[in-house]
């Protein structure tokens, strides 16, 4: 069936270094792409997005990268911080009966070394 | 910034209670969502709302009714509440315009039914 998922669930980065949090998505007609940082107890918020016709996105510390021949996406964090340890999980849109929907990975644990 | 509130953080409620979990959002958004999440699952969606007194079945709406009576406030029911409905409930909303539909995120409920 169609899913997002994630290889890795838990993620362990010295502080100061790069990290890279991978998502697979099996839905090519996907258009829309979220990252989704989850704080513990708190809801998730939003990081940066991306759209199918662009293969890569930047903000502040954060890169997206879109790959639709593998339909890979990554998030790429410079310079982890303390504050950067949380559960990072994506999300596709899709058409579904006329209407948009998302579906969503389970999450990656990041955790950020002292 | 868009705010978007949920009425409880923790709830705790007996088999058979009626539950209400209350989700409010303050950027005039069109679209509100409520998904549950639960470990090693993602999230999934259980209904949601396009307009005023609109509502649409998300994947998993058997146990659960909503009530959008308002554009800002979107309502989540648990009839008779069930052990199996004990999870993080998160209430989110969007815009409505197809380029800027990302979803933000309410802090979540944490519904524990003994």
């Amino acid at each position: 069936g169609e899913s997002v998922g994630l290889h890795l669930p838990t993620l362990s980065v010295q502080e100061g270094d790069n990290s890279i949090i991978n998502c697979a998505y099996s839905n090519s007609a996907s258009d829309y792409f979220i990252w989704y940082k989850q704080e513990s107890g708190k809801g998730p918020q939003f990081i940066i997005d991306i759209r199918s016709n662009m293969d890569k996105r930047q903000g502040q510390r954060v890169t997206v990268l879109l790959n639709k021949t593998v339909k890979h996406l990554s998030l790429q964090i410079a310079a982890t911080q303390p504050g950067d340890s949380a559960v990072y999980f994506c999300a596709e849109r899709k058409i579904q009966s006329g209407t948009y929907k998302y579906i969503f990975g389970t999450g990656t644990r990041l955790k950020v070394l002292a | 910034d868009v705010k978007v509130t949920q009425s409880s953080r923790y709830l705790v409620k007996r088999t058979g209670e009626k539950v209400f979990l209350e989700c409010v959002q303050d950027m005039d958004h069109e679209n509100m969502f409520w998904y549950r999440q639960d470990p090693g699952l993602g999230l999934r969606l259980i209904y949601f709302s396009y307009d005023v007194k609109m509502k649409e079945k998300g994947d998993i709406p058997e146990g659960y009714s909503v009530s959008r009576e308002k554009k800002e406030r979107f309502s989540l029911i648990l009839e008779s509440a069930s052990t199996n409905q004990t999870s993080m409930y998160l209430c989110a909303s969007s815009l409505a315009r197809r380029q800027k539909e990302t979803q933000y995120f309410g802090p979540g409920t944490r519904l524990l039914v003994l």
